[in-house]
């Protein structure tokens, strides 16, 4: 059964460390792994997206990293803000199937002064 | 930048009210999905569609249909409403792709609350 598992539930970091979530996946077969920020009460807003081929990717402080062999994807968040708390969610897309799109649970990061 | 509208940010309804929750997006997207956000469960995918007057069942449709009369516009029916069916619902948009390789745009959400 194709699944995503993201780790941890939730996190509290104080504001400008950095941290690091995890999503651990089993979809097949693999299309890519899209990372969304969802801010309280809003939608999710669309981070990342990688491909097979591509280890890591940058969008500003956050950088997505991809391990394809082992099935394992991270968000890294460098010098973290206040802005930055909300729900971090991984989404892995499938080749096939009528939908093909697998999320995960999110991870509740909150940043505190 | 692609804006998806979602009607209502809150709604309260009672059991057994026909319920209507709206969807427009702007950028002449193909692909549009309705999915329900639960604590704990994540997003889950109620109904999707590829093209006008298309649509498609997701992983939970039970309880729900779907309309698609124009291509921006994307309504999600509760025939009858349940406490069961109290959620945040989600609109999203992508452009032709099956979704394989295109981001998502989601609306801010619609709270409904069946009592």
């Amino acid at each position: 059964k194709n699944q995503v598992e993201q780790s941890p539930q939730s996190l509290i970091i104080l504001e400008g460390k950095n941290c690091t979530l995890q999503c651990n996946y089993t979809v097949s077969p693999f299309s890519n792994l899209r990372w969304y920020k969802q801010d309280t009460g809003r939608g999710p807003v669309s981070l990342t997206i990688m491909t097979f081929s591509e280890n890591t990717k940058s969008n500003g402080r956050y950088t997505a990293t991809l391990d394809a062999d082992t099935k394992q994807s991270s968000l890294h968040i460098t010098a973290s803000q206040l802005s930055d708390s909300a729900s971090y969610i991984c989404v892995v897309s499938a080749r096939t199937g009528n939908t093909p799109l697998v999320f995960g649970k999110g991870t509740r990061l909150s940043v505190i002064a | 930048d692609v804006k998806v509208t979602q009607s209502s940010r809150y709604l309260v309804k009672r059991t057994g009210e026909k319920v209507f929750l709206e969807c427009v997006q702007d950028m002449d997207h193909e692909n549009m999905f309705w999915y329900r956000q639960d604590p704990g469960l994540g997003l889950r995918l109620i109904y999707f569609s590829y093209d006008v007057k298309m649509k498609e069942k997701g992983d939970i449709p039970e309880g729900y249909s779907v309309s698609r009369e124009k291509k921006e516009r994307f309504s999600l029916i509760l025939e009858s409403a349940s406490t069961n069916q109290t959620s945040m619902y989600l609109c999203a948009s992508s452009p032709l792709d099956r979704g394989y390789n295109s981001p998502l745009h989601f609306g801010n959400g619609t709270r409904l609350t069946v009592t």
